[in-house]
């Protein structure tokens, strides 16, 4: 069966640093992608970035990047130069294969501090 | 393009009733899903539809029912609600697009089971 664990339920930064949140996950499938989505406190669900498990390099969007560690099956988002607009909380999501179902781990709420 | 669209984002039912919550995406995607937010907690898979004609439980399936109209649209179905049912409800869709696989949230609707 597929798990994801986020093991911070609430992380703080100091505005302009750097922050790591940790996701792992456990499949025995060779074929999976990892998601991570951000939900400020509107409520919407905003994706965030997107690593498939067959990818050789690391995924990066603008501020974000995904430390993708496949034997240890981890899945880290890393934030750089962290803003007040990052106040948020922070999940991971895992899929198996294209066109299955899609689950998600418990989240991390992440505080900026100015 | 609108992406995710849900209707209505709000709605206040009485224990017993029955509702729809409607879903379309605009975006060609074969996936689309159904997930329940409670307080405090991340987002439970209700159902999903790898394609136009095909649904598949999730993690929480009881006490709903969905369709999958055509490619466009996928509605989630509360025959008789009940208070356990009050929850935000998200629609979401998936696909690739330019090599990188996404999945997209509607703005969510917020359930009230009094």
């Amino acid at each position: 069966a597929q798990k994801i664990t986020q093991t911070q339920p609430g992380m703080f930064v100091q505005e302009k640093e750097a922050v790591t949140l940790d996701c792992t996950y456990d499949t025995s499938d060779p074929s999976y992608g990892l998601f991570w989505y951000k939900q400020p406190s509107s409520g919407e669900m905003i994706f965030l970035i997107y690593q498939g498990s067959y990818d050789q390099q690391n995924a990066t969007e603008g501020r974000y990047s995904l430390n993708f560690q496949k034997a240890r099956k981890s899945a880290n988002l890393v934030i750089s130069a962290s803003q007040l607009g990052d106040s948020a909380m922070y999940f991971c999501a895992m899929r198996r294969t294209s066109y299955d179902k899609v689950i998600f781990g418990p989240g991390t709420s992440l505080s900026v501090i100015p | 393009n609108a992406g995710v669209t849900q209707t209505p984002k709000f709605q206040v039912l009485k224990t017993g009733q029955s509702m729809t919550l409607q879903c379309a995406q605009d975006m060609n995607h074969n996936s689309m899903y159904w997930y329940r937010q409670d307080p405090g907690m991340g987002l439970r898979l209700i159902y999903y539809s790898a394609s136009e004609g095909t649904t598949d439980k999730g993690e929480v399936p009881n006490g709903y029912n969905v369709s999958r109209l055509n490619k466009r649209e996928f509605s989630l179905r509360l025959e008789s609600a009940a208070p356990s049912q009050t929850s935000v409800y998200f629609c979401a869709s998936s696909g690739v697009a330019m090599g990188t696989d996404t999945q997209y949230f509607g703005p969510g609707t917020r359930l009230t089971v009094l």
